[in-house]
């Protein structure tokens, strides 16, 4: 386990079906959390699980996505009726219980492309 | 006005030379500044990470940071081709928000041979 572990890398999909995305993080850490990265934007929080519990939601996060961590250890990310505006890279990140921010340990991303 | 501005660019720089990475950012709260790279297509790797005011030093990189101004600085010297990516600064807040982080739109830089 070297790091924070995405699939897939890249999805392709057609307007109103829905995805999913599964991030495993490094398999020590408590602390899993989920960003959106647009073209030519910074990443932005959408979510953040310490174990299991889904503590923050962000505002972007509206009610087609719905994000779990059933048992603690990966996390999966779906998306239902997508559309256009949701083409971005989606980023999962892990840290330590008790972490800072700049702890967390970023994957390589899921881009989807919505057509 | 968005938390954090960050200029993005493109910088284009010849090899060898000192680049100098900046942000902006309104939110008082922030206590921790970071600066990732990224390469295209790839997940942001951390670079430097700073608490509260100062200076910081990690061989030919150094990240300054000016609260009383909310600025924040990221130095390359000697600048290689392989510096050649997306940077982008971040910060978060201490206490219960520390988790967060809230970036900057990123700076492409291109270094050339």
């Amino acid at each position: 386990d070297t790091g924070v572990s995405q699939n897939p890398r890249h999805k392709i999909t057609k307007r109103g079906q829905n995805v999913t995305f599964r991030c495993d993080p490094i398999s020590e850490h408590n602390r899993l959390y989920w960003y959106r990265q647009t073209l030519g934007q910074g990443p932005e929080f959408l979510t953040y699980f310490q174990n299991e519990a889904q503590l923050e939601k962000s505002r972007l996060l509206s009610d087609r996505f719905s994000a779990e961590r059933p048992k603690g250890s990966f996390s999966t990310l779906e998306i239902q009726r997508t559309e256009q505006g949701d083409s971005a890279m989606y980023l999962c990140a892990s840290s330590l219980e008790g972490g800072l921010a700049s702890e967390a340990f970023f994957g390589q991303g899921t881009r989807l492309t919505v057509v | 006005q968005k938390e954090v501005e960050q200029d993005p660019g493109p910088l284009s720089v010849p090899e060898g030379a000192i680049v100098s990475l900046n942000c902006t950012y309104s939110n008082s709260a922030f206590q921790y500044f970071m600066w990732y790279r990224q390469y295209s297509r790839k997940g942001p790797e951390l670079l430097m990470y700073t608490y509260s005011s100062g200076n910081k030093e990690d061989g030919r990189f150094t990240a300054q940071v000016d609260k009383s101004s909310k600025y924040i600085s990221l130095f390359i010297r000697d600048s290689q081709p392989s510096d050649s990516a997306t940077y982008l600064c971040a910060m978060s807040a201490s206490g219960g928000s520390n988790y967060k982080l809230t970036f900057g739109k990123g700076t492409l830089l291109t270094v050339n041979p």
